[in-house]
């Protein structure tokens, strides 16, 4: 597609529900990342994704938290038991480098986001 | 820990003004600085990029500079348009060489107010 795409655009839950949140990168994009946004705060960096493996995970708050990429396309971040702390904008962006191309200018394409309201 | 702050967290300007926001960040060690806009309800756009191996970049009425040493970058905006009212998210990038050139720590953005 044109653009990276993300559903849903919002998503309410009430505590202790398990919430799916889905990425379509740009066609062909090789790097995913997921960030998480909450009010009036800058993102914080969750997870990061080269293809189909998950190269990095450090950022992911608890173990109710989980991505995944299989065929290295789309990507789904999955919540498990949400809390009122998992409240913010989930946003991924894609980039058609590895990490760092070859000439270091990485230019990231970033969703709208999923606005998730736990209550 | 990286932490980047940005400086300040809200700006309301007239039209016309020419006007600085500031970054900094504690952890000199770096890969690149970016700069990102954020409109309400959507995305990041990004609007400039500096290498660590770089001092400024331009882009339109856009300038933005990085000063490695002293862990400080500021973004200036020239003569001011109401269409520039967003917040603008300074963010920097580890300099780890494992793929990691993307993994982004972001300031708290500044809330920019352009007033007709």
């Amino acid at each position: 597609g044109a653009g990276v795409s993300q559903s849903p655009r919002y998503k309410v839950a009430k505590r202790g529900q398990d919430v799916a949140l889905r990425c379509d990168p740009i066609s062909g994009h090789v790097s995913l990342f997921w960030y998480q946004q909450a009010l009036g705060q800058g993102p914080e960096f969750l997870t990061y994704f080269q293809n189909e493996a998950q190269l990095d995970k450090s950022g992911l708050p608890s173990d109710r938290f989980f991505a995944e990429r299989p065929e290295g396309s789309v990507s789904t971040l999955k919540i498990q038991r949400t809390q009122q702390e998992d409240s913010a904008v989930y946003l991924c962006a894609s980039s058609p480098f590895p990490g760092q191309g070859s000439s270091g200018a990485n230019v990231l394409t970033f969703g709208a986001g999923s606005r998730l309201t736990v209550l | 820990k990286q932490e980047v702050t940005q400086i300040p967290a809200a700006l309301s300007v007239p039209e016309g003004e020419n006007l600085v926001l500031n970054c900094s960040f504690t952890d000199s060690a770096i890969y690149n600085l970016q700069w990102f806009r954020q409109d309400p309800g959507k995305g990041l756009t990004s609007l400039l990029l500096i290498q660590s191996s770089q001092r400024e970049q331009t882009s339109g009425r856009l300038n933005a500079s990085l000063d490695k040493s002293s862990g400080r970058s500021t973004l200036y905006i020239a003569a001011s348009q109401p269409g520039d009212s967003a917040t603008y998210l300074c963010a920097v990038g580890p300099p780890r060489l494992r793929n990691a050139g993307n993994m982004l720590t972001f300031g708290g953005g500044t809330r920019l107010m352009v007033k007709p």
